[in-house]
């Protein structure tokens, strides 16, 4: 069965701290997403992840991606308030067009 | 470009109604994707369409839903008859597959979403 697990579920967090959220996948995937989700609103996409090693960074986020581990991080540093949020990583199974995403990842991040 | 575009944004009717939920999406993208969302299961896939083919309708969770997309602009997603079970936001996303040679492609952009209640 295909799973891709997110660690931590739920994440509270004091503003100015640095935390990791991590994604974990069980199939072969040569590509990942991650997206952020802000309650009652839609995914809106942060990162697109093609190849082993890739990262990328936007602000406060930084994601990478080792396809050898089947695993994907988001970095955040120097967290505000601003990204209390959902955030979802999914995987693109090689040769599928159908995404699998994670259990999500809920942030709230404290003043 | 307006995104995904998606209506209602709420629907609140009574079990046994039929419920038509419409999905335009991105100009030029010509795969198209329906998501329901609950507290419990999370984001699941119902079915996606290729080229306005059904390729794969294997998370369509019963008889009861069915969908089509008549054109590259305009698909549907039909639940008759509803029950409360059915009561989850839905959501419509659209893609450009990556046949088209663009490693950036595959990248699957969402809509607002529709709250359905069945009561």
């Amino acid at each position: 069965e295909l799973k891709v697990e997110q660690n931590p579920l739920f994440l509270s967090m004091q503003e100015g701290k640095n935390y990791t959220i991590y994604c974990n996948y069980s199939t072969t995937s040569d590509r990942l997403y991650w997206y952020r989700q802000d309650p009652g609103k839609s995914l809106e996409s942060l990162f697109v992840l093609l190849s082993n090693g890739a990262v990328k960074q936007e602000g406060r986020l930084m994601a990478s991606l080792d396809t050898k581990a089947r695993l994907s991080t988001l970095h955040i540093t120097a967290a505000v308030h601003d990204l209390s949020a959902t955030y979802f990583c999914a995987v693109d199974p090689s040769g599928t067009y159908k995404y699998i995403f994670g259990t999500g990842t809920r942030l709230k991040v404290l003043a | 470009d307006a995104g995904v575009i998606q209506s209602p944004r709420h629907e609140v009717t009574e079990m046994g109604q039929e419920v038509t939920l419409r999905c335009k999406p991105i100009s030029g993208h010509n795969s198209l994707f329906w998501y329901r969302q609950t507290m419990m299961r999370g984001l699941e896939l119902l079915i996606y369409f290729n080229n306005n083919v059904p390729i794969d309708d294997s998370g369509m969770p019963e008889d009861r839903f069915s969908a089509k997309m008549p054109n590259a602009s305009f698909s549907t997603l039909k639940i008759q008859p509803s029950e409360p079970r059915d009561s989850a936001v839905y959501f419509c996303a659209s893609s450009l597959d990556r046949t088209s040679g663009r490693i950036e492609d595959n990248e699957q952009f969402f809509g607002p979403g529709t709250r359905l209640t069945v009561l």
